[in-house]
């Protein structure tokens, strides 16, 4: 069955750093990846998609690529603040035909003043 | 904020009773999605409804189940409620089944004790 994987464990930057998350799936080759955020006690707000022909894309301080041959996704925060602290999440479309989404467990980003 | 809005924001519930959660779409967005989202998890998908009809489901029992009426609006309901129901559910509403970009709800936390 399919299967994604991101780091369990919290990412602690320091401010102004880039902030690197990563998500790993398997036993699929999914069209396309996206990546939400979600602040504690609300709901995940989209931020970015990538399609399988996308090698990288980009949004003001958000970068994302996508390795369909590695199976892997990373997500980048570059000059992070303390703002964007939170759960990031990366989603796949099911691979059968529900047309549900199915998220990782989230990396927790917290960046120090 | 998405336009997505659930009620209530929270319930407490006991084991064996029947609750309805509610969401109001954004407008235009003719597809809903149910998530349920443990703690320190991501969201699991139950079931998505396209113009009124189910349109996929997750590895639910039966005992969760919808409804999509004519505005789009959407309920879910949990019948026979057990303690490991007790979650965050979340709605997200598209314009497409597949979901690419999906605007969620704040969430319902909902405790069954």
């Amino acid at each position: 069955s399919q299967k994604i994987e991101q780091n369990s464990e919290a990412l602690n930057i320091q401010e102004g750093k880039t902030a690197t998350l990563t998500c790993n799936y398997t036993n699929y080759s999914p069209a396309y990846l996206q990546w939400y955020r979600q602040d504690p006690g609300r709901g995940p707000v989209f931020l970015l998609l990538i399609r399988e022909n996308e090698k990288e894309k980009r949004k003001e301080r958000l970068k994302v690529t996508f390795d369909t041959t590695l199976k892997q996704s990373l997500f980048h925060i570059t000059a992070s603040q303390p703002a964007d602290s939170a759960t990031y999440l990366c989603a796949l479309e099911g691979m059968d035909s529900s047309y549900k989404l199915i998220f990782g467990s989230g990396t927790r980003l917290l960046v120090r003043p | 904020e998405t336009g997505v809005t659930q009620s209530p924001t929270h319930l407490i519930k006991t084991r064996g009773q029947q609750v309805t959660l509610r969401c109001s779409s954004q407008s235009g967005h003719n597809t809903v999605s149910w998530y349920q989202q443990a703690l320190g998890q991501g969201p699991q998908f139950i079931f998505q409804y396209y113009r009124e009809e189910e349109n996929g489901r997750g590895n639910f029992p039966p005992r969760f189940s919808g409804l999509q009426f004519p505005n789009y609006s959407s309920e879910l309901n949990v019948n026979a409620l057990e303690l490991d129901d007790s979650a965050l559910y979340l709605c997200a509403s598209s314009t497409d089944r597949r979901n690419t970009e999906a605007f969620f709800g704040q969430g319902t936390r909902l405790t069954v004790v």
